[in-house]
């Protein structure tokens, strides 16, 4: 089993969906959560950080972390077509380097 | 700022020659991380780089990866002897020094024959 869990996809919602993408995970030393979008054929770009549990709001990016389930959330409001991508989450232990990384949600926002 | 660069971003190699890729990390980044993407894998770990310290070098598959930082800026990965499962989109990230915030280039992709 992986140490992280991730939905593959795909997801496809029309334009200005809700859109709640999902990750679950087994180490209870994670401490830091991140969430990365990546186009075709770019590299992952950061979208939102976290620190332990709790939210954080960035514009129309929402990430959620709750440390007791061991789950975090990343919902995107007012979805676009440029939203389009796949979605990694990634964790990292406190004392850590590396990142681990979810398998990514491949998300489809249609017009 | 420039962000982390990358090259060559396409190689297609033969089975059994050696190759390298190159990765110029964010300026004042003094940590540096190698990725690997592969279908059906995701992202994994290779090697850190973290000033003058010993890397970390748990994530490299064999023997036949290697990898340098000199001067805490540039880094090149080495594959000897490719083989086909080596192809794969290879990863670079810089961040400050705590390394919560990890930055990536745009990959090298690499395609064995």
């Amino acid at each position: 089993q992986k140490e992280v869990e991730q939905d593959p996809g795909p997801l496809s919602v029309p334009e200005g969906a809700i859109v709640s993408l999902n990750c679950t995970y087994s180490n209870s030393a994670f401490q830091y959560f991140m969430w990365y979008r990546q186009y075709s054929r770019k590299g992952p770009e950061l979208l939102m950080y976290t620190y332990s549990s709790g939210n954080k709001e960035d514009g129309r990016f929402t990430a959620q972390v709750d440390k007791s389930s061991k789950y975090i959330s990343l919902f995107i409001r007012d979805s676009q077509p440029s939203d389009s991508a796949t979605y990694l989450c990634a964790m990292k232990t406190g004392g850590g380097n590396k990142l681990t990384f979810g398998t990514g949600t491949q998300l489809k926002v249609e017009l | 700022g420039a962000g982390v660069s990358q090259s060559p971003s396409n190689k297609v190699t033969e089975k059994g020659k050696d190759v390298e890729l190159r990765c110029d990390p964010i300026s004042g980044h003094t940590a540096l991380y190698w990725y690997r993407q592969s279908l059906g894998q995701g992202l994994e770990f290779l090697i850190y780089f973290q000033g003058n310290s010993a890397p970390d070098k748990s994530g490299l598959p064999s023997d036949r990866f290697s990898a340098e930082r000199t001067g805490g800026s540039v880094s090149t990965l080495t594959i000897q002897r490719t083989q086909q499962e080596d192809s794969a989109v290879y990863l670079c990230a810089s961040s400050r020094n705590t390394g919560n915030e990890q930055f990536f280039g745009p990959g090298t992709r690499l395609t064995v024959l």
